[in-house]
């Protein structure tokens, strides 16, 4: 069975700081990964999908994410992080072309200090 | 952007009643999935629908709950007699057609189910 693990429940980040969100997967086969934003009270927005081909790839508002199948891990970035991005990040993995479940990661809540 | 969007926004129903949640999938999407997530906790799935049935179910989704399309735009979660831990933010979710490879689950903003 496929499952996500977030290993970081809080993270706190200054303004304009790097940031690195952790998410390790696991699962049989080539997997299908996401990474989902949750804003206070509001649904799950997409920020980026990793399917096949380039490892790196890009996503909005200016994150970006690897997959490396060796560490079986696909970490979440972005270079400087501004308020607007405190937020609950969720890793999930899907299979089937992505249109079977999500399995979720338990969720990483940051917090961006002045 | 298209989007999902889910009524009502906030649902209060007292325990052993039975709950409708409505769900307006983008409009080109054949899959469609409901998802909770309790307070606090990890989004989990329900079930997903695809061709007017159930393609997979999760342990979760008992007798007690089902799924319908009953026109070409809703996509409805019943409970039939909630119980306290039903209480959830419950997620819709849709995506494009089959054979494109990693086509992502557009969501909901969720409805709010409380369960008095």
């Amino acid at each position: 069975a496929q499952s996500v693990t977030q290993p970081d429940i809080h993270i706190t980040v200054s303004e304009g700081a790097s940031l690195e969100l952790r998410c390790n997967y696991s699962y049989g086969a080539t997997p299908y990964l996401f990474w989902y934003v949750q804003s206070p009270g509001q649904g799950l927005q997409l920020l980026l999908k990793y399917f096949s081909g380039d490892t790196l790839v890009q996503g909005i508002k200016g994150f970006e994410a690897e997959f490396k199948r060796s560490q079986s891990s696909f970490n979440l970035r972005k270079p400087s992080v501004h308020w607007s991005d405190a937020a609950e990040y969720f890793c999930a993995v899907g299979a089937n072309f992505g249109n079977e479940k999500l399995t979720f990661g338990t969720g990483t809540r940051l917090t961006i200090i002045p | 952007e298209p989007e999902v969007t889910q009524t009502p926004s906030h649902q209060v129903t007292q325990m052993g009643q039975e709950v409708i949640l409505r769900c307006v999938p983008i409009s080109n999407h054949l899959y469609f999935y409901w998802y909770r997530q309790i307070l606090g906790q990890k989004v989990e799935f329900l079930v997903s629908f695809y061709n007017n049935e159930i393609s997979e179910k999760s342990e979760i989704f008992d007798d007690q709950f089902s799924v319908e399309r009953p026109d070409g735009s809703n996509f409805t979660l019943k409970i039939r007699s909630t119980k306290l831990e039903d209480s959830a933010m419950y997620f819709c979710a849709s995506s494009e057609t089959q054979g494109r490879a990693g086509q992502p689950q557009h969501f909901g903003d969720g409805t709010r189910l409380s369960i008095l």
